[in-house]
């Protein structure tokens, strides 16, 4: 399968600082990356569809001016928590696809923890 | 709205057994299904993808299958090892992924 490169794997912050999380497709161009969240023990919850070139569209109750995605080329998408909180302490891993309902490559994992 | 859900969400058993995951999903309108372990504080890895006009996937050790219909999808895993000890998430397709609340699953040796 493909590889998708999520960057950095472990980050540490300050409260109310802004935090940039890296996702790559290495071997192919990616059409749509996905971005999810995912608490202990629970499975992923889809935070926002980015699609290269254009805004991306989030899930309902996800705030898009803390969690700012850029999708800026095929493979490349940045997620940035902003003004981050103890309780955006997470995991969050991205994917990418081809789009539609291609089947979706994903990343290692980002663990997020602000202190 | 897509629901998925994994049943049991935790399952035990000894080196060598065969054994079942199971997944259900409430609308059945999917292009595919797909199944992916996850290790402790790491990404998923994909295991099967079982598109909708399929009825199994073969990979190894391990079988998926897919009962559209029904709204069911099975992980078969054959001869346990330990090395199989994760959590398996199944996640249904529709445009974007839903996924279920998954199985965590331990190999005793």
């Amino acid at each position: 399968g493909a590889v998708v490169s999520q960057h950095p794997s472990r980050v540490i912050c300050k409260s109310g600082t802004s935090v940039k999380i890296e996702c790559r497709s290495l071997d192919f161009q990616a059409t749509t990356m996905f971005w999810y969240r995912q608490f202990p023990k629970q499975s992923l919850m889809l935070m926002a569809t980015s699609n290269e070139g254009s805004k991306a569209t989030y899930e309902q109750g996800v705030e898009k001016d803390k969690f700012l995605i850029n999708h800026a080329s095929l493979t490349l998408s940045t997620l940035t928590v902003t003004s981050a909180h103890p309780e955006d302490s997470s995991f969050y891993i991205c994917s990418a696809s081809y789009g539609g309902n291609t089947e979706a490559f994903f990343g290692q994992g980002t663990r997020l923890t602000v202190v | 709205k897509q629901e998925v859900t994994q049943i049991p969400a935790a399952l035990s058993v000894p080196e060598g057994e065969n054994l079942v995951l199971n997944c259900s999903f409430t609308d059945s309108a999917i292009y595919n299904l797909q199944w992916f372990r996850q290790d402790p504080g790491k990404g998923l890895t994909s295991l099967l993808l079982i598109q909708s006009s399929q009825r199994e996937q073969t990979s190894g050790r391990l079988n998926a299958s897919l009962d559209k219909s029904s709204g069911r999808s099975t992980l078969y895993i054959a001869a346990s090892q330990p090395g199989d000890s994760a959590t398996y998430l199944c996640a249904s397709q529709n445009e974007k992924l839903t996924f279920g609340t998954g199985t965590r699953l331990t190999i005793i040796p």
